[in-house]
């Protein structure tokens, strides 16, 4: 079963706007990650985030962790054509994925 | 580091026939997965590997998926009698166990479709 289940399943903006998308999880965590994948391509890590984080910064990337909620959202600011992907959390373990985002940016 | 990576990169067969598919992890990595992914969907897990030792299977794993890791170096997923219900990516990926949170280093896949 899921672990992890990310939401929308579907987003499209424009260049330039901020692209966010959230993840929700059912069990404990001790870590939570986030990936990435181009069409037809292996996934790519992004960021990781720990049960005791609240906040995480990698460039262009923010990712929160709620962990009453058991939610995660991850941002991306200043968006380009380039990160058009689909965008998946996983948690520790058997890192286990969600069904993803399907992220389009409009030139 | 010369990352992850799998073969053959496509694979087209004959519904019945067996094939087989290696993925060779990053060399330091002693842990090693294999994930199926149709299209629109996430990864599944199917299996994985600390050095030869395989710790877990999906039951989406049938009697007709077995994957092996001798020397606990590269991998082979193999799969009998392939049904088109197969036809999918198969992803490999690695990482260094011990490390929590240690990230998946993915391959680009090896498609295969089943006719």
């Amino acid at each position: 079963s899921q672990q992890g289940e990310e939401d929308p399943q579907a987003l499209s903006i424009q260049e330039g706007e901020n692209a966010t998308m959230n993840c929700s999880y059912k069990t404990s965590i001790n870590n939570l990650q986030w990936y990435r994948q181009n069409s037809g391509r292996g996934l790519v890590h992004l960021i990781l985030i720990r049960s005791n984080e609240r906040e995480k910064h990698s460039g262009r990337l923010r990712v929160t962790l709620d962990t009453s909620k058991k939610s995660s959202s991850l941002l991306i600011t200043a968006s380009r054509a380039a990160d058009t992907a689909s965008y998946f959390c996983a948690t520790d373990g058997k890192v286990i994925f969600g069904p993803g985002t399907s992220l389009s940016v409009i030139p | 580091d010369t990352g992850v990576s799998q073969d053959p990169r496509h694979k087209i067969t004959k519904r019945g026939q067996n094939v087989t598919f290696r993925c060779d992890p990053i060399s330091e990595h002693n842990r090693l997965y294999w994930y199926r992914q149709t299209l629109g969907q996430g990864p599944e897990f199917l299996t994985y590997f600390q050095n030869e030792a395989q710790l877990e299977k999906s039951r989406l794993l049938s009697d007709r998926f077995s994957a092996e890791r001798p020397k606990g170096s590269f991998s082979t997923l193999e799969i009998q009698r392939t049904e088109q219900g197969d036809s999918a990516m198969y992803l490999c990926a690695s990482s260094l166990a011990g490390f929590n949170g240690a990230p998946l280093h993915f391959g680009n896949g090896t498609r295969l479709t089943v006719t």
